[in-house]
């Protein structure tokens, strides 16, 4: 089975704090992405990668950066958090351009 | 503009009422669209991909079907364990800077009760 694994399922971070969002597929996935998802607006996507070292922005990139040095692991960054960045975090995994994409349990990320 | 929207937002069945979930896309290049099912707390659960229009493809109660403009979920005689929010999404080709996107709707919140 595909797994992708998330760093942490809850998180409780400061205003203004730098954060890691750390996301593992063990399936040799090209693609990765980083979603999140808030009630009534649904799965946004902040951004994505289809190769090492690539990176391309989402729908909603403001306030975050990423990182993919290795294939298997793609990294979230929130260089300074905002409370307005509490959210439920998503990372997913897709093989080639067109197939499904799996997700990893979620991240629920609180900025206090 | 790419879009995917989902209807109802939310739909409540007995047990064993059949009803369908409807997913309306506009993108230009589609690569594949997904069904998923998630649970509260939990990550979306991957269910179905359809490619080209007139495609099925079916689980247990659920069915999926395809056109140029649309797909449907299908839930035939559901159970309470049915109960969950169904997601669509649609991978699209970007023109500009290569790679695709995978874009999701909203959701429909099904319950089902006894």
């Amino acid at each position: 089975d595909v797994k992708v694994t998330q760093s942490s399922r809850y998180l409780v971070k400061r205003t203004g704090e730098k954060v890691f969002l750390e996301c593992v597929q063990d399936m040799d996935h090209e693609n990765m992405f980083w979603y999140r998802q808030d009630p009534g607006l649904g799965l946004r996507l902040i951004y994505f990668s289809y190769d090492v070292k690539m990176k391309e922005k989402g729908d909603i990139p403001e306030g975050y950066s990423v990182s993919r040095e290795k294939k298997e692991r793609f990294s979230l960054i929130l260089e300074s958090a905002s409370t307005n960045q509490t959210s439920m975090y998503l990372c997913a995994s897709s093989h080639q351009e067109n197939t499904e994409a799996f997700f990893g349990q979620g991240t629920r990320l609180t900025v206090v | 503009e790419d879009q995917v929207t989902q209807s109802p937002e939310a739909l409540r069945l007995q047990e064993g009422e059949s009803s369908s979930l409807n997913c309306s896309y506009t993108v230009s290049g589609l690569r594949g669209l997904f069904w998923y099912r998630q649970d509260p707390g939990k990550g979306p659960e991957f269910l179905f991909t359809l490619y080209s229009a007139g495609e099925e493809k079916e689980k247990e109660r659920l069915k999926a079907t395809l056109t140029k403009k649309e797909s449907f979920l299908h839930i035939t005689a559901p159970k309470p364990e049915d109960s969950a929010t169904y997601l669509c999404a649609v991978r699209f080709y970007i023109l500009t800077g290569g790679g695709n996107k995978l874009t999701f709707g909203t959701g429909t919140q099904l319950k089902v009760e006894l």
